[in-house]
């Protein structure tokens, strides 16, 4: 059972426009939120976190929305540039667990 | 250098095999993860350590076995690898489970 879903495998986006990345979950007792990500080969990276008493956090052209009475959260990136190009995951946990439950995943692709 | 690191990056091995990936991170972190990443599955938490001599079943456990005698190692033993065992194996440590978590740059295991 899927507790966190990125329901979009994939997206395109032209260099310079937003991407706008979405993530839902399905348990109310997830209180942190994190955006991966994941270039061919490599590790995922940390990229962005909001805790679940924020509902924006930015940093760069890099922003979280979080709403919480929808359960769902996004990633927006202004602008796109062709290195943003990589698979995204979201993760989320909860107070007192012991691991990120992580999404699926949505590829970026942003197109000089 | 201070990381994480993954041995070996990439492994064929044949069924029934036993196989370790090893998993080395030179920060101190007291948590320390396994993940596969299949397609349509996104990361998967195979088992976790809190800290040396102290670990737990994640999501998929069947089929591994781990042990952490020390705390900057965290082998992950198949102990007679299947097919559907085939997947790219991540390591991850961090200083709490629910926050960032620092990953190294994967092992891409084949089962033949």
């Amino acid at each position: 059972d899927q507790q966190v879903k990125q329901n979009s495998p994939s997206l395109s986006v032209q260099e310079g426009r937003i991407s706008i990345l979405n993530c839902d979950y399905t348990n109310s007792m997830f209180d942190y939120f994190l955006w991966y990500k994941k270039y061919p080969a490599e590790g995922p990276t940390f990229l962005i976190s909001i805790s679940s008493i924020k509902d924006k956090n930015e940093d760069g052209r890099f922003t979280v929305f979080l709403n919480k009475s929808a359960k769902h959260l996004s990633l927006h990136i202004v602008p796109s540039q062709p290195g943003d190009s990589a698979v995204y995951f979201c993760a989320a946990s909860a107070l007192g667990a012991n691991n990120l439950f992580f999404g699926t995943g949505t590829r970026l692709t942003v197109i000089p | 250098d201070a990381g994480i690191t993954q041995s070996p990056r990439y492994k064929i091995t044949e069924t029934g095999r036993q196989v370790t990936l090893m998993c080395h991170q030179t920060w101190s972190h007291s948590y320390m993860f396994w993940y596969r990443q299949d397609l349509g599955h996104g990361l998967r938490l195979i088992y976790y350590s809190a800290a040396a001599d102290i670990t737990d079943k994640g999501e998929v456990p069947d089929g591994y076995v781990v042990s952490r005698s020390k705390t900057e190692n965290f082998p992950l033993t198949l102990e007679s690898a299947t097919r559907s065992q085939t997947s790219v194996y991540f390591c991850a440590s961090s200083v709490s489970p629910t926050y960032e978590q620092y990953f190294g740059p994967g092992t891409r295991l084949t089962v033949t």
